[in-house]
């Protein structure tokens, strides 16, 4: 069964600082995978995703994250992060007809 | 811009009684799904649902739970008799295709379920 990995449970970064959130996955086949971000008390929007071809992917609000088979890794990342970046950031795997989530990583900003 | 609505926003409820989510997902969508986040930990998968019926659940969709598109546009999931351990934020989506097509789910706000 597909599953994800989010090594880290919170980060904080400071404003105009780079970032970049790591997500690990284990699945057999060609995965199709997922970023979403959750505002506090908001439901899961989706960043960006990856189905095949081109390895780095462009989301919204800047957002980027790169495809690397080898390490079975889908990292997200944006050059220069704003206060309003600040949530929780959900890698997913998508696989059958359903889509599994990681733990979450929560973004801390500092001014 | 469509989207995935739910109702109601909060419920509270007494343990053991009956209670149904209500969603209403975006109209030309084919697959539907609920997730639960207990309040601090990830979101969980429940159920997905495809041409009427459950195409793959977790194993927290146990007898307890069950869904229903009781007509063309609302999705509902309905726990039997609720424990105090139900008590989370469920969220609702649904997508064009499915996530092995590469289908992007939309979610809608959540209902904030509290077990009392």
């Amino acid at each position: 069964a597909q599953s994800v990995t989010q090594p880290d449970i919170h980060i904080t970064v400071s404003e105009g600082a780079s970032l970049e959130l790591r997500c690990n996955y284990s699945y057999g086949a060609t995965p199709y995978l997922f970023w979403y971000v959750q505002s506090p008390g908001q439901g899961l929007q989706l960043l960006l995703k990856y189905f095949s071809g081109d390895t780095l992917v462009q989301g919204i609000k800047g957002f980027e994250a790169e495809f690397k088979r080898s390490q079975s890794s889908f990292n997200l990342r944006k050059p220069s992060v704003h206060w309003s970046d600040a949530a929780e950031y959900f890698c997913a795997v998508g696989a059958g007809d359903d889509m599994r989530f990681g733990a979450g990583t929560r973004l801390t900003v500092k001014p | 811009e469509p989207e995935v609505t739910q109702t109601p926003s909060h419920q509270v409820t007494q343990m053991g009684q009956e209670v149904i989510l209500r969603c209403v997902p975006i109209s030309n969508h084919l697959y539907f799904y609920w997730y639960r986040q207990i309040l601090g930990q990830k979101v969980e998968f429940l159920v997905s649902f495809y041409n009427n019926e459950i195409s793959e659940k977790s194993e927290i969709f146990d007898d307890q739970f069950s869904v229903e598109r009781p007509d063309g546009s609302n999705f509902t999931l309905k726990i039997r008799s609720t424990k105090l351990e139900d008590s989370a934020m469920y969220f609702c989506a649904s997508s064009r295709k499915g996530p092995i097509f590469g289908g992007e789910a939309f979610f809608g706000q959540g209902t904030r379920l509290t077990v009392v």
